[in-house]
């Protein structure tokens, strides 16, 4: 069992849907960071929250928004999805985005028909 | 830009054999490196994480060493067994833009066969 809990497993949607991915930890880490994995690669860095305040935006596309609501919790909303953001999305989260181990989420498996 | 590369991509060893996974780096300039473990369909977990300062990091049966100034770490599996069987990442931590991110590399498949 990981320390970084992500919801749901696993997530088939349409194109036109909106549907939001959720990442929650209670480590009490202020930094907390979304990734998005194709098959057989490394993941890429999408977003990078620090003290609830997005500091980094890797030129993802509008149709990914990401929220920090509190310290505890990390959403990806998504809307208007193309078949190629079909991936595993990670969460991770450190104790401080200040160069601390990454913990990370079994991750979301996303299916865009 | 910085560069992560992982020889081998695959390998496959009988059980109880000694192993070394290579990682390389291009840009000197990192502050940490960290080595993981992903399951297939899984998540990370974090296996090692050596400070720019540090030579080498050990737990249990791995080792991992670190050469900044040749750009190189290395990840010592010993007796590997079944369940050492996984993809293992090495990633660096660098700053851009004045926050820090991680650099993957592809990874190395490993299998270890019974």
């Amino acid at each position: 069992d990981t320390e970084v809990t992500q919801t749901p497993k696993h997530l088939v949607m349409g194109m036109t849907n909106k549907k939001s991915l959720k990442c929650e930890q209670h480590m009490g880490h202020r930094a907390m960071y979304w990734y998005k994995q194709k098959a057989k690669k490394p993941p890429e860095l999408m977003f990078v929250y620090s003290y609830e305040k997005l500091s980094i935006n890797e030129s993802v596309p509008s149709r990914f928004s990401p929220e920090c609501p509190n310290s505890s919790l990390l959403n990806l909303h998504l809307h208007a999805l193309q078949p190629e953001d079909s991936a595993l999305y990670l969460c991770a989260s450190s104790l401080r985005q200040a160069f601390q181990p990454q913990h990370f989420g079994d991750g979301t498996r996303l299916s865009i028909l | 830009k910085q560069e992560v590369t992982q020889i081998p991509a695959a390998l496959s060893v009988p059980e109880g054999e000694n192993l070394v996974l290579n990682c390389s780096f291009t840009d000197s300039a990192i502050y940490n490196l960290q080595w993981f473990r992903q399951d297939p369909g899984k998540g990370l977990t974090s296996l090692l994480l050596i400070q720019s300062s540090q030579r080498e990091q050990t737990s249990g049966r791995l080792n991992a060493s670190l050469d900044k100034s040749s750009g190189r770490s290395t990840l010592y599996i010993a007796a590997s067994q079944p369940g050492d069987s996984a993809t293992y990442l090495c990633a660096v931590a660098i700053t851009q833009g004045g926050s820090e991110k991680l650099v993957f590399g592809k990874g190395t498949k490993l299998t270890v066969n019974p």
